[in-house]
């Protein structure tokens, strides 16, 4: 079973507005990850915020994290056509495992 | 850089084959993990290993082997490629970190086709 899902699962939006991508899981974590993915290409991680974060900024990204709701958001703000992705929540576990949701395919329409 | 290297980008295997895919890190981790990577069912487990010789099954581990003799390099093993192992597979790796931990590091990816 999945232990992320990423809502929604596809995402068009213009460019210069707001994107914003949600993930729950299961289980409890040590951090949860974000990381983007280019058509063809390797994950790139974006950011990482941990249990006892609640919210984390880097540059265009803002996510954030509720743990009593096991979920976390990822805002992307003032998109560009660039930002066209899949995007990937990841959750490590306090066994170590890093678990996948299936992604939020973004497209960014110039 | 942390680099996190798959020893093939593309694979053409036929079914039956035993298929041997490779990921070395040279970032001293301990965590090493294997993914498959499919449309619409995002990244799922299929082992990871956190010791030398050590491994745990992930989502998906059905049809698949893993090997860990060095704590650099993980190794994939299809011990009878069928056509539904036609996929993309990611290697990845990380520290153990207690509480928190660190983000994992990913290889390029290797697309196996099975025919």
């Amino acid at each position: 079973s999945q232990q992320g899902e990423e809502d929604p699962q596809a995402l068009s939006i213009q460019e210069g507005e707001n994107a914003t991508m949600n993930c729950s899981y299961k289980t409890s974590i040590n951090n949860l990850q974000w990381y983007r993915q280019n058509s063809g290409r390797g994950l790139v991680h974006l950011i990482l915020i941990r249990s006892n974060e609640r919210e984390k900024h880097s540059g265009r990204l803002r996510v954030t994290l509720d743990t009593s709701k096991k979920s976390s958001s990822l805002l992307i703000t003032a998109s560009r056509a660039a930002d066209t992705a899949s995007y990937f929540c990841a959750t490590k576990t306090s066994y170590d495992k890093v678990i996948f949701g299936p992604g939020t395919s973004l497209s960014v329409i110039p | 850089d942390v680099k996190v290297t798959q020893s093939s980008r593309y694979l053409v295997k036929r079914t039956g084959e035993k298929v041997f895919l490779e990921c070395v890190q040279d970032m001293d981790h301990e965590n090493m993990f294997w993914y498959r990577q499919d449309p619409g069912l995002g990244l799922r487990l299929i082992y990871f290993s956190y010791d030398v010789k050590m491994k745990e099954k992930g989502d998906i581990p059905e049809g698949y082997s893993v090997s860990r003799e060095k704590k650099e390099r993980f190794s994939l093993i299809l011990e009878s490629a069928s056509t539904n192992q036609t996929s993309m597979y990611l290697c990845a790796s990380s520290f153990i970190f207690g509480q928190g931990g660190t983000e994992a590091f990913f290889g390029q990816g290797t697309r196996l086709t099975v025919v």
